[in-house]
């Protein structure tokens, strides 16, 4: 069976950093994409960017560019998202996800958010 | 990338069938059958219900179902029941490793 576990819900104050988990078991760590997800409190779903764990090939949205880093360590199937210096606005829900993938042509690419983990709140205040 | 536009609210009666939609663009919808949509119940992750515009993951009944016309994309719940009340999102694939989603409906069965 699929399962994504993220790590628990986190406070903290403005300025400090953070890193967040999400475990993959039940398949092959390295074979899919790992998408984050962020979900602002009330509002729609977010994407942030995605990581290939077999060689750490990382995306960004351009919305969450230079603002957050994703990584991976593949010999505990194990992707992160890391603050360096949080703010307020980065209170959210935070979600990872595998990413399906679509092939044509012979041109194969992360595609859809088949499973997803149960998602880690983190909450920033002073 | 602007977020894809949904309906904020849809509603019906137990039973009956409503119809979502989800409108992009050329750059998005409109250039990849890669739409897919997840439903999210209050406190939950979200759910794979569609992908590739019209396919059914295991599991998932076959009183969802989804469809694309140009830039737009609709999931159709059919035979309306309580427990797919739920916010619903769409999402697109939209090219160069990035994905836009929806702003989300919320679907009320009264």
């Amino acid at each position: 069976e699929v399962q994504l576990v993220q790590s628990g819900a986190e406070v903290k104050k403005p300025g400090e950093s953070l890193k967040i988990s999400c475990k993959g078991s039940g398949y092959s760590f390295t074979s899919y994409w790992i998408g984050w997800v962020r979900q602002m409190p009330g509002k729609g779903l977010e994407w942030m960017g995605i990581i290939y764990p077999g060689d750490s090939d990382t995306r960004y949205s351009p919305s969450f560019q230079g603002q957050v880093t994703i990584s991976a360590d593949k010999s505990i199937s194990t992707a992160y998202l890391q603050w360096s210096s949080l703010k307020a606005s980065d209170t959210a829900m935070y979600y990872c996800a595998r990413l399906k993938g679509y092939c044509a042509n012979g041109v194969c690419h992360p595609a859809y958010f088949d499973y997803w983990g149960q998602g880690t709140l983190v909450t920033v205040s002073s | 990338q602007s977020a894809l536009t949904q309906p904020a609210s849809v509603s019906g009666s137990p039973g009956q069938s409503i119809t979502i939609s989800c409108t992009g663009s050329s750059s998005d919808v409109g250039s990849y059958n890669l739409v897919s949509w997840y439903q999210q119940h209050p406190g939950k992750a979200p759910k794979l219900m569609i992908y590739e515009v019209i396919k059914r993951p295991s599991g998932v009944s076959n009183r969802f179902s989804g469809s694309k016309s140009g830039n737009t994309a609709s999931l159709t719940i059919s035979g309306l029941q309580a427990e797919d009340e739920a916010d619903y999102y769409c999402c697109s694939y939209a090219g160069s490793s990035t994905w836009v989603f929806g702003i989300g409906t919320k679907v009320t069965v009264l």
